[in-house]
Parts: C-alpha cells; structure tokens; sequence
C-alpha cells in the first residue's frame, strides 16, 4: 500500500523559509515523478513543482527561485524548501506520486497524481 | 500560467448525468491528451478519477468518463448519486512540461 506522510508546515513569517518533508512507503522516492500541490484554505488547487526520476526539475511561475524542490533517496522522503515566504503562499502544501501516462506525444509523456498524502498546513503571517 | 477554466457549480437530481467542461489553451488542452480529473471531499485529499482524457483508474465508478474537443475536456458524470457532490477538478501537462489545474467545479446534488 502507497502512504505519503507531510511534515514540517506551521507558521512563518513573511520573508522566513520552511522546509516540507513527505515520507513515502509502498513506492521509491527515486524511482518516480513526485510533484507537490498546495490549495489555499477556500481556494482551488495550484501545481507547484515537480521532480522526475531523472532529478530534473519544473516549477510554477509563482514560486519560481524561491522554492526547490529535492529527495532523499536513502529515506524515501521527497522535500519542499520554500524561501522568501509571501502571504499567498498560506496553504495546505499535498505531495503527491505523478504516474506516467502510458501514451507518448513524441518524446514527451504527461503524468496524473494516484497516490496523494493528506497535507501540511504552511500560514505565513505579516 | 493562467488555470484553466471550470465553471463554478453544476448541480443535478439524483440519477441525471452532468458534464463539467474544462477549458485550457493551445498550451495545455489543445496539444496534449494528458487531462485528469480529481474529486475531493471537504477536509480530505483529492482523488483521481480519470487520466489520459479518458482513462478511468481501477476502482473508480464507471459512471465517471471523460473526453476532449480541441482545447476544452468534459468529465461526465451519469447516474448521480448523493456521493458525487463534491468539488473537481481538471489538470493538464503542458508545453512547458509544467501543469496546471482547472479553477474548480462544486457539483450539488439536489
């Protein structure tokens, strides 16, 4: 059975650094596209990074040179460091495991979230 | 990159079917056929209910199926049931190799 469990959200102020942690069983850190997604309390959900098995790397705009996203391939754990924390990124922070889709678009191949934790909370307070 | 475009509430009696749309760009949409689709529950995680515009995970209702036209992907749900009312959502790979998610649909169940 696939468990991801979230750690390392609380409260920081604007400016602070936070680092999230998401420890993995049932599946190899390493071995796959893991990705995390953030929902603002009331808000839809935001795609905020990615990491293939290759170790390369793709960030949305909003937390581009600001968050890097890292794993741990001697624990399983896949991490989230968030710097320069603004107001808007106040969220619930997922990881979550990308499955390849199994059809190509030339050398390209999508991917969808199956196995989600169940979040940790991040409030950056002024 | 801009979310893709959901309406905000559909809503449908018991056994109707309903549609969702799903509009993105020639970015997203329009040149892949990598559109999922998740439902989440108040307070819990979100769960994929189909991949690939139209693939649907083990164990996932057969009432759920989706499709594409262009730059815009549908999610119908038929059958409706008092289970479905939740909120749900559309992502899609893009060209950039990021994703993006749709804004959001609440379906009601009257």
């Amino acid at each position: 059975e696939v468990q991801l469990v979230e750690s390392g959200g609380g409260l920081i102020q604007v400016g602070g650094s936070l680092r999230l942690s998401c420890a993995a069983s049932g599946i190899t850190v390493s071995s796959n596209y893991m990705s995390w997604v953030r929902q603002a309390p009331g808000k839809g959900l935001e795609w905020v990074s990615i990491i293939h098995s290759s170790g390369t790397t793709y960030y949305a705009d909003s937390v581009k040179g600001r968050f890097t996203i890292s794993r741990d391939s001697s624990k399983d754990t896949l991490f989230l460091q968030m710097n320069s924390l603004r107001a808007e990124d106040t969220a619930l922070y997922y990881c979550a495991r990308a499955g390849l889709s199994k059809y190509y678009s030339g050398l390209k191949r999508g991917h969808y979230f199956d196995y989600w934790g169940q979040g940790t909370l991040v409030t950056v307070s002024s | 990159q801009s979310a893709l475009t959901q309406p905000a509430s559909v809503s449908g009696s018991p056994g109707q079917s309903i549609t969702i749309s799903c509009t993105g760009t020639s970015s997203d949409i329009g040149t892949y056929n990598y559109v999922s689709w998740y439902q989440q529950h108040p307070g819990k995680a979100p769960k994929l209910v189909i991949h690939d515009v139209s693939d649907r995970p083990s164990g996932v209702s057969n009432r759920f199926s989706g499709s594409k036209s262009g730059n815009t992907a549908s999610l119908t749900i038929s059958g409706l049931q008092a289970e479905d009312e939740a909120d749900y959502y559309c992502y899609s790979y893009t060209t950039s190799s990021t994703g993006v998610f749709g804004t959001g649909t609440k379906v009601t169940v009257l």
